[in-house]
């Protein structure tokens, strides 16, 4: 089945930018989505990106997918306070089904 | 407003007892998914239902049952059978491809 596969933790300084990375093995995804999850809560859709692109911006928000190397990543521009959060990569696969990453603990420091 | 309702938020029960999780969603989505998140990890999927009176099981479906009479609900029962059943459960619906919108979460401890 699908791996994918995300690093556990990332510190970043408040108005940096922070990169979330995220690898995979089955190249069969039609949506790759980007999701936020804050402590105790549910899931968040932050954004998506269709396989057949390169690149989708939305707002502090960039998505890159490098279909090759099966990789994607997370940009947040001006990275604050409230984007500390864990973050999942997912894969859309048959059935309507997704296959999620572990999750990248992102911690903004002032 | 739209969206997805899971209660309890924190619901504790004794070992051996079976314990019934809601799952109510007025988004008119057909399809709907219950994972489970462990401390640290990410989502595995337990059910998912694609259609009222029809469901699958997912990835880790032992002990555990579902039920999809109505298009709005998909309650999830842990049996006594289940070895772990303390976690974080999640609720999701979705309505095309595989864009998934999820609930508050109900967190279950078993003693």
């Amino acid at each position: 089945g699908e791996d994918v596969e995300q690093s556990l933790f990332l510190s970043v300084r408040e108005g940096d930018s922070s990169v979330i990375n995220c690898t995979y093995t089955d190249s069969s995804s039609t949506y790759l989505y980007w999701y936020k999850q804050e402590p105790g809560a549910g899931l968040q859709l932050l954004t998506y990106i269709f396989s057949n692109m390169d690149m989708k911006q939305d707002q502090r928000l960039t998505v890159l997918l490098n279909k090759k190397d099966k990789h994607l990543s997370l940009r947040i521009a001006d990275t604050q306070t409230g984007d500390s959060a864990i973050y999942f990569c997912a894969l859309g696969a048959a059935g309507n089904k997704l296959t999620f990453g572990g999750g990248t603990r992102v911690l903004v420091k002032p | 407003d739209g969206g997805i309702t899971q209660s309890p938020k924190y619901l504790f029960r004794k070992e051996g007892q079976n314990v019934t999780l809601s799952c109510e969603q007025n988004l008119n989505h057909d399809a709907m998914y219950w994972y489970r998140q462990d401390p640290g990890q990410g989502l595995r999927l337990i059910y998912y239902s694609q259609i009222v009176n029809d469901f699958q099981k997912g990835d880790i479906a032992e002990g555990y049952s579902v039920s999809r009479e109505k298009k709005e609900s998909f309650p999830l029962t842990v049996t006594s059978a289940q070895k772990n059943p303390t976690a974080f459960y999640l609720c999701a619906s979705s309505i095309v491809s595989n864009e998934q919108y999820f609930g508050p979460g109900t967190r279950l401890t078993v003693t």
